[in-house]
């Protein structure tokens, strides 16, 4: 089953806006990632935190981590129009060697 | 220079067809990885190789048939295509093997099977 889910799987919002997309897995893990897709494209990797962590800064980015709730979110604050993409969580599965990805959550941002 | 480039980036052919994709990482890392992303966007490992070892196999139809003749290059053949393969397939490397590891991504190869 998937590991990683997101929500909401769509979100639009005015540019300068803040953006908050959740990350929900089902197992224990190790570390969680977040990755941005830009359409046509493939993934690039945004932030890494591992289970020890509860927050993380890298920008304008913002994660959270939840083990007890087995969550995570991404905070984008001040969004532009290039953040327009699909933003997705890969969770590993306590040391397994492989990420699982989420389905993602497309963020458009209306300028 | 493109870090993680991929060829072709389209591939359009019939049922029953042989076909290739070929990566290659020009960052120096030991682990090379292919994806399935199907026309919901989720992504599915498929295979992993480190230092052109193969360390993750899927659940992948033998159909699927990766090669790594050095550590920069990851290939992937698929014999009798069927119609359920047309997806985006990308290639992605990473430093090292282990999931605390952060992958580089290649622009993805869009084949659809007629």
């Amino acid at each position: 089953s998937q590991q990683g889910e997101e929500d909401p799987q769509a979100l639009s919002i005015q540019e300068g806006e803040n953006a908050t997309m959740n990350c929900s897995y089902k197992t224990s893990i190790n570390n969680l990632q977040w990755y941005r897709q830009n359409s046509g494209r493939g993934l690039v990797h945004l932030i890494l935190i591992r289970s020890n962590e509860r927050e993380k800064h890298s920008g304008r980015l913002r994660v959270t981590l939840d083990t007890s709730k087995k969550s995570s979110s991404l905070l984008i604050t001040a969004s532009r129009a290039a953040d327009t993409a699909s933003y997705f969580c890969a969770t590993d599965n306590f040391g397994n060697e492989k990420l699982t990805f989420g389905t993602g959550t497309r963020l458009t941002i209306i300028p | 220079d493109t870090a993680v480039s991929q060829t072709p980036k389209y591939l359009v052919t019939q049922m029953g067809n042989d076909k290739s994709i070929k990566c290659e990482q020009n960052l120096g890392h030991d682990t090379m990885y292919w994806y399935k992303q199907d026309s919901k966007k989720f992504l599915k490992i498929m295979f992993s190789y480190n230092n052109k070892e193969l360390i993750i196999n899927e659940t992948v139809p033998n159909r699927f048939s990766p090669k790594s003749p050095d550590k920069a290059h990851l290939n992937l053949h698929i014999n009798s295509l069927e119609l359920g393969d047309s997806a985006v397939y990308f290639c992605a490397s990473s430093r090292f093997s282990g999931s605390n590891n952060e992958q580089f991504f290649g622009p993805g190869t869009r084949l659809t099977v007629l």
